[in-house]
């Protein structure tokens, strides 16, 4: 079955950095584009980008390019997405997720991980 | 950007009542439209994709409809399970874009 299993929550401090994991099981962890999203403590969700895990291209929403990088390592089948300078309101939980159709950049997000939370707090 | 907008933003509504939600985008969509079902603490499930079509395993009082820039997600009768917050989200282009969601809550 499919499965997308993220790190433990983060506390970081303003203008730090982190670096979220999500490692995919049960299908073919290059077949299938992985997006991020985030959501705001009481608040809606927000797509980040998203990354293509068999070349390594991405697509990062503008309000986060040149802070975000999103990377893989197929190796183990995992997804990472780091952000860099943070801001206190970046304390959101951050999600992965696949989109349900091979080898499409767009599309259902099918599976979620279980999300990271990370507060930026001084 | 697509703009989602999302009405209403909260109803609260008893078991067994019948549940509309709308979402309207800024622009054609092409029904490159999601719904998602979130629970407290819990990650979105996706119920529905391309404005109508029902996600495997999700129970079939769960539909959609709509076209171009407005769609419509209905809970033919509400199950206590059902209370959550919903997502619409467009996928025609990016940045894939949410709406604001509505919280269903119980009468």
């Amino acid at each position: 079955q499919v499965q997308l299993v993220q790190s433990g929550a983060e506390v970081k401090k303003p203008g730090a950095s982190v670096k979220v994991s999500c490692k995919a099981s049960g299908y073919t962890f290059t077949g299938y584009y992985m997006h991020w999203v985030r959501q705001a403590p009481g608040q809606g969700l927000e797509w980040m980008g998203w990354i293509n895990p068999n070349s390594g291209g991405t697509n990062y929403a503008q309000k986060f390019q040149g802070r975000v990088t999103m990377t893989r390592d197929t190796s183990i089948s995992t997804a990472y997405m780091e952000l860099s300078r943070l801001r206190s309101d970046d304390t959101a939980v951050y999600y992965c997720a696949r989109v349900g159709w091979y080898s499409s950049s767009g599309g259902k997000f099918d599976y979620w991980g279980q999300g990271t939370l990370v507060t930026v707090s001084s | 950007d697509i703009q989602m907008t999302q009405s209403p933003s909260s109803l609260s509504a008893s078991v067994g009542d019948r549940v509309t939600i709308t979402c309207r985008a800024s622009q054609g969509i092409s029904n490159s439209l999601a719904w998602y079902q979130q629970k407290p603490g819990k990650a979105p499930k996706l119920l529905l994709y391309a404005a109508s079509r029902l996600e495997s395993g999700v129970p079939s009082r769960f539909s959609g409809s709509g076209s171009g820039t407005d769609y419509t997600l209905t809970i033919s009768s509400l199950q206590p399970e059902d209370f959550a917050t919903y997502y619409c989200q467009q996928y025609y282009s990016t940045p894939i874009t949410f709406g604001p969601g509505t919280k269903v809550d119980i009468k």
